[in-house]
């Protein structure tokens, strides 16, 4: 079992540019996450996606899109980078929010530089 | 006011040390409550899970949860240089929401060698 994997593992942009992160997960989880890290400020969730078929905002989801691919796969689009979205980016899953025990699993992260 | 507070830190400790960490809370609904442990350049990974109330011991680990005073602590025992990294606390309540646990910011802890 690989958890959760996301790819890149790094990427620098400059401003206005494209690109998708890629979350995926092998434990047949039905609810996954998408959410910011930056200093100072914890963990920020951006988008989550409570079962397959249906994605939601969350805290800071401006500037940001996701797509539920399919119930392994939960990507993240910035359509137009600016530099503020310099962060680091984690995916993470979870068996299902309705779960009374609903340990997240969390990738690997994504350190993403905006120029 | 925030959900859940959370000391930053970073909080310094020579090795050997016993090690207490802490998280506050506001949302008296929150019944399940864990501890995160995130080394640098890593993702967070599960350290400790509590339901309500009370203690729960693993190892040099204990988590501790009070309930009616809405704080819940980690208390890491004979602390070694592998246990530096950023602890961060989160809780959710029976059916909360689709959006998940809420997460405190982070404490980042330093032991010394």
């Amino acid at each position: 079992n690989a958890g959760v994997t996301q790819t890149p593992k790094f990427q620098v942009l400059k401003t206005g540019q494209s690109m998708t992160l890629q979350c995926a997960q092998d434990m047949n989880h039905n609810s996954m996450y998408w959410y910011r890290q930056d200093p100072g400020m914890g963990l920020r969730l951006i988008y989550y996606s409570a079962s397959e078929g249906t994605t939601d905002k969350g805290e800071v989801p401006n500037g940001y899109n996701v797509s539920r691919l399919n119930k392994r796969e939960f990507s993240l689009r910035l359509e137009s980078a600016a530099p503020s979205q310099t962060s680091v980016y984690f995916c993470a899953s979870t068996q299902s929010w309705r779960s009374s025990y609903n340990e997240q699993f969390f990738g690997p992260g994504t350190r993403l530089t905006v120029l | 006011q925030k959900e859940v507070e959370q000391d930053p830190g970073p909080l310094s400790v020579p090795e050997g040390a016993i090690v207490s960490l802490n998280c506050t809370y506001s949302n008296s609904a929150f019944q399940y409550f864990m501890w995160y442990r995130q080394y640098s350049r890593k993702g967070p990974e599960l350290l400790m899970y509590t339901y309500s109330s009370g203690n729960k011991e693993d190892g040099r680990f204990t988590a501790q949860v009070d309930k009616s005073s809405k704080y819940i602590s980690l208390f890491i025992r004979d602390s070694q240089p592998s246990d530096s990294a950023t602890y961060l606390c989160a809780m959710s309540s029976p059916g909360g929401g689709a959006d998940g646990l809420t997460f405190g910011k982070g404490t980042h802890l330093i032991i010394q060698p």
